[in-house]
């Protein structure tokens, strides 16, 4: 068990509606990483927070949008969906990540599997 | 920009052999970090072991070893005596000096026969 919790673990849903993926990081950990990971793209970055800021910005479309809360839980909304969102989506966590942190582990959560029909 | 290269889809290996799944990597970041994980069917992501750039000598997690050859840009991983508990997805994954973001490589499937 990696300590970082993501609810919920499936999520079937249909094409133009909204979502919430949340994910708990381990106790302590100041950063929250979201990946995607679909059959054609890979694992892939979506974005980073630290401490409640967004820190750093991957490939994330403009539909999709991310935030992190005082209690540093964190919380990735999907909207307007459509066929090709459907992936395995990661969060992970960290200690570090506020800038120069070469070994700090991020430790991923079960993920949240999106179908989206 | 940092690329991470996998070059094998797939590898099958009998149980108790050891087996190394290769990475290749490319960055002109002089400063850097290494990292294997293994994802089982189940789902989940697993950190393996890590290994810094300015690290001497290669990482060891128990059964799991990182061959580290920088000059080469690979960090292979070797599994010692392999399980087949030990079959799974297994990706490379690098963080360059400043970026927080892991980048991945395509991954390889490793499958260990009774």
């Amino acid at each position: 068990d990696s300590g970082v919790t993501q609810t919920p673990k499936h999520l079937i849903t249909a094409t133009g509606q909204r979502v919430t993926l949340r994910c708990s990081p381990r106790s302590g950990d100041l950063s929250v990483y979201w990946y995607q990971q679909s059959l054609d793209q890979g694992l892939q970055f979506l974005i980073q927070y630290y401490n409640g800021e967004e820190r750093a910005k991957g490939n994330i479309l403009e539909r999709f949008s991310a935030q992190q809360f005082p209690d540093l839980h964190s919380e990735l909304n999907l909207s307007s969906l459509e066929l090709g969102d459907s992936a395995l989506y990661f969060c992970a966590s960290s200690d570090g990540g506020g800038g120069g942190d070469l070994n700090t582990e991020a430790f991923f959560g079960q993920g949240t599997r999106l179908t989206v029909v | 920009a940092q690329k991470i290269t996998q070059t094998q889809p797939g590898m099958f290996v009998q149980e108790k052999e050891a087996v190394t799944l290769d990475c290749t990597y490319d960055t002109s970041d002089p400063s850097y970090g290494l990292f294997w994980y293994k994802q089982p069917s189940s789902g989940e992501m697993i950190f393996l072991i890590y290994q810094g750039s300015y690290d001497q000598q290669n990482a060891t997690e128990g059964r799991y070893s990182l061959n580290f050859q920088k000059a080469r840009k690979s960090a292979n991983l070797v599994i010692s005596a392999s399980q087949l508990g030990d079959s799974a997805m297994y990706f490379c994954a690098m963080r360059a000096q400043g970026a927080q973001k892991l980048v991945f490589g395509q991954g390889t499937r490793l499958t260990i026969n009774p």
